[in-house]
């Protein structure tokens, strides 16, 4: 069925090191692709998003890889920080949806001091 | 950037009560607003789709007459929980896409914590 895929579930990094969040999505006419950070008992905040028509964004520590062949579009966080800790969601506008925003289940991200 | 302010931020109330929870666009209009749930280490799951000056189209096995949704201006949409139950008990989140641009990024809220007690 339609759907964003989202691995991994959890993810516990050393502090200083990179990590690496992978989505999948089934609707090969989606062209919008935003990766949101939520923390504990707040609403998921934008950190960094990538349009259909390039395939690599980047914003200080944070990357966003689009692969539009295999459908699948990538989190890369460098040098991580405690901060970094939080649950991160990635979506994607699918056609069955209605072009509405469809999350994947969410990684939660631990970086270890 | 485009500020979304939802009010308010959590709240407990008595079962079989209503709970009024609010959403507003501060620096943009938005003709679109989208309402949220979450469970506890879940992802947010769409409830309804808020339109300004229509009715909200809500998503299979959502209640419509339980999650009243009201978007009565291009900044404000309200989504008033009625008669709720310890089941109602979720983390509320609204979205919101600016009016002026298309097919962009959706702003979201700060959530609201109902618990029914």
């Amino acid at each position: 069925g339609e759907n964003v895929e989202q691995h991994p579930s959890t993810l516990s990094v050393q502090e200083g090191d990179s990590a690496v969040i992978k989505c999948t999505y089934s609707d090969s006419a989606s062209n919008y692709f935003p990766w949101y950070k939520q923390e504990l008992g707040k609403g998921p905040q934008l950190i960094i998003d990538i349009r259909s028509n390039v395939g690599e964004k980047k914003d200080q520590r944070i990357a966003v890889t689009l692969n539009k062949t295999a459908k699948h579009f990538s989190l890369h966080i460098t040098e991580t920080q405690p901060e970094d800790s939080a649950v991160y969601f990635c979506a994607a506008p699918l056609k069955a949806a209605g072009n509405k925003l469809t999350f994947g289940g969410g990684t939660r991200v631990l970086v270890k001091p | 950037g485009a500020v979304v302010s939802q009010h308010p931020s959590w709240v407990i109330c008595k079962s079989g009560t209503s709970v009024k929870i609010e959403c507003r666009s501060l620096d943009f209009q938005a003709t679109t607003m989208f309402w949220y749930r979450q469970f506890p280490k879940q992802s947010l799951m769409l409830m309804a789709t808020s339109n300004e000056g229509s009715k909200a189209t809500y998503e299979q096995g959502v209640e419509k007459d339980k999650f009243l949704i009201n978007h009565a201006s291009l900044t404000l949409s309200t989504l008033t929980v009625t008669s709720a139950h310890p089941e109602d008990s979720s983390f509320y989140i609204c979205s919101a896409r600016d009016y002026a641009r298309v097919n962009t990024e959706a702003f979201f809220g700060q959530g609201t914590r109902l618990t029914v007690v």
